[in-house]
């Protein structure tokens, strides 16, 4: 069965810590993504990566950065965390005609 | 720009009644995809549905249909016999493909059904 996992469901966090978020698939997909959702915005993509060591901004990339050290491992760093960055994030991958999604992360920043 | 757009908010509708959401979309590519996810109360989004650009058949699975007209850039969603467990966010997608890069989706807002026993 197809997985992406993230490595938790529900964070809380303080303003100012160093925050990492992981992701990791199982199907040996190139692409991987990691988007942000907030009520009435929908889902925002916020770096993609198309290979190891490889990264693309995407619409809303300020205050994060990422990290894809291993193929089936995508990681998303928040260098200092702060209350506008409180948000469910969607970590999703790409094989084939379908994008599979994680079942995300609520993170909140105090 | 790629845009998507889901007018609808939210919807509310008794259970066996029939629903559309409706999907807008703008792009100058020739060739992309157009996705629909459905988002449950858990959260977690599942695929429904790829359909490219050069086909517009009509498709059908099961209680679920999807209307796609280039004419209008629409690509419909409908819910024949809506059933409680129908209720989530679903977001319709499209693909673009940036140059020199990869696929990537643009997500519409979303559009909330609620089905009421």
């Amino acid at each position: 069965d197809v997985k992406v996992t993230q490595s938790s469901r529900y964070l809380v966090k303080r303003t100012g810590e160093k925050v990492f978020l992981e992701c990791v698939q199982d199907m040996d997909h190139e692409n991987m993504f990691w988007y942000r959702q907030d009520p009435g915005l929908g889902l925002r993509l916020i770096y993609f990566s198309y290979d190891v060591k490889m990264k693309e901004k995407g619409d809303i990339p300020e205050g994060y950065s990422v990290s894809r050290e291993k193929k089936e491992r995508f990681s998303l760093i928040l260098e200092s965390a702060s209350t506008n960055q409180t948000s469910m994030y969607l970590c999703a991958s790409t094989g084939g005609n379908e994008q599979f999604f994680g079942p995300g992360t609520r993170l909140t920043v105090l | 720009a790629q845009k998507v757009t889901q007018a609808q908010t939210e919807i509310s509708v008794v259970e066996k009644e029939d629903v559309t959401l409706d999907c807008v979309y703008e792009t100058r590519d020739t060739t992309y995809y157009l996705f629909w996810y459905k988002q449950p109360p858990s959260g977690e989004l599942v695929f429904l549905i790829r359909r490219n650009s050069f086909d517009e058949q009509n498709e059908i699975s099961g209680r679920y249909s999807w209307n796609f007209q280039k004419s209008t850039s629409s690509f419909n969603f409908t819910i024949t016999a809506s059933q409680v467990v129908d209720s989530a966010v679903y977001f319709c997608a499209l693909s673009e493909f940036p140059q020199g890069g990869s696929e990537k989706l643009v997500f519409g807002k979303g559009t909330k059904l609620t089905v009421n026993p």
